[in-house]
């Protein structure tokens, strides 16, 4: 089993859509989780870390299930330049700032 | 404030030849780490340098190694390069060992 799980995707979705994305991780004692953002050919960028509370920022929610071992992000209203890959990080907290990837989704939005 | 510089951008490498990739961390970081983007992929762990040393290694063979310096810069070596050594290599820099990572624009080796 893989350590990060991401939904395989792509996802093809119109502008204006809602989007979600799914993530799982193996370890349960993990520490810390993101979402980043990676351009086609470009370097990741973080979009936004994820607490168990749950966060927003903008279009973009994030929530975290320590439970189920589950992430998500949900972008509302999605524009022609959300089109990336979204990657699902995870750091399992006992090994420094190693991160752990998904493979990521791949996001096209369409006009 | 430069972020987290690599160099060089692109490279092109025969099979069994050596490359060097180097990296500067963004300004009041001192930790470095290395990933390794294969097409398709997300970034794979190679290692992580604090104080000069490695402290954290992926599971890469020896044919990788790294250094870092005084300044906190870094470099990954690749040695006897394979055609599976293709990828875009990544840099990242925290404070501390801390994350998240801010990565450099990457270095993409074609190997062939």
């Amino acid at each position: 089993r893989k350590e990060v799980e991401q939904d395989p995707g792509p996802f093809n979705v119109p502008e204006g859509a809602t989007v979600a994305f799914n993530c799982t991780y193996s370890n349960s004692a993990s520490q810390s989780f993101f979402w980043y953002r990676q351009d086609c050919r470009k370097e990741p960028k973080l979009l936004m870390s994820v607490y168990s509370s749950g966060n927003e920022d903008g279009r973009f929610t994030a929530q975290l299930n320590r439970a189920s071992q589950y992430i998500s992000l949900l972008i509302r209203d999605s524009k022609l330049s959300d089109s990336a890959t979204y990657l699902c990080v995870v750091n399992p907290g006992n090994q420094g700032g190693k991160l752990i990837f998904g493979q990521g989704t791949e996001l096209s939005v369409k006009p | 404030d430069a972020g987290v510089t690599q160099s060089p951008t692109h490279l092109i490498k025969t099979r069994g030849q050596q490359v060097t990739l180097r990296c500067s961390p963004k300004s009041g970081h001192d930790t470095v780490s290395w990933y390794q983007q294969a097409l398709g992929q997300g970034p794979q762990f190679i290692f992580q340098y604090y104080e000069e040393e490695e402290r954290q290694r992926g599971n890469f063979p020896d044919r990788f190694s790294g250094h870092q310096f005084p300044n906190y810069s870094s470099e990954l070596n690749v040695n006897a390069l394979l055609l599976g050594d293709s990828a875009l290599y990544l840099c990242a820099s925290s404070p501390r060992g801390a994350s998240p990572l801010h990565f450099g624009n990457g270095t993409r080796l074609t190997v062939t």
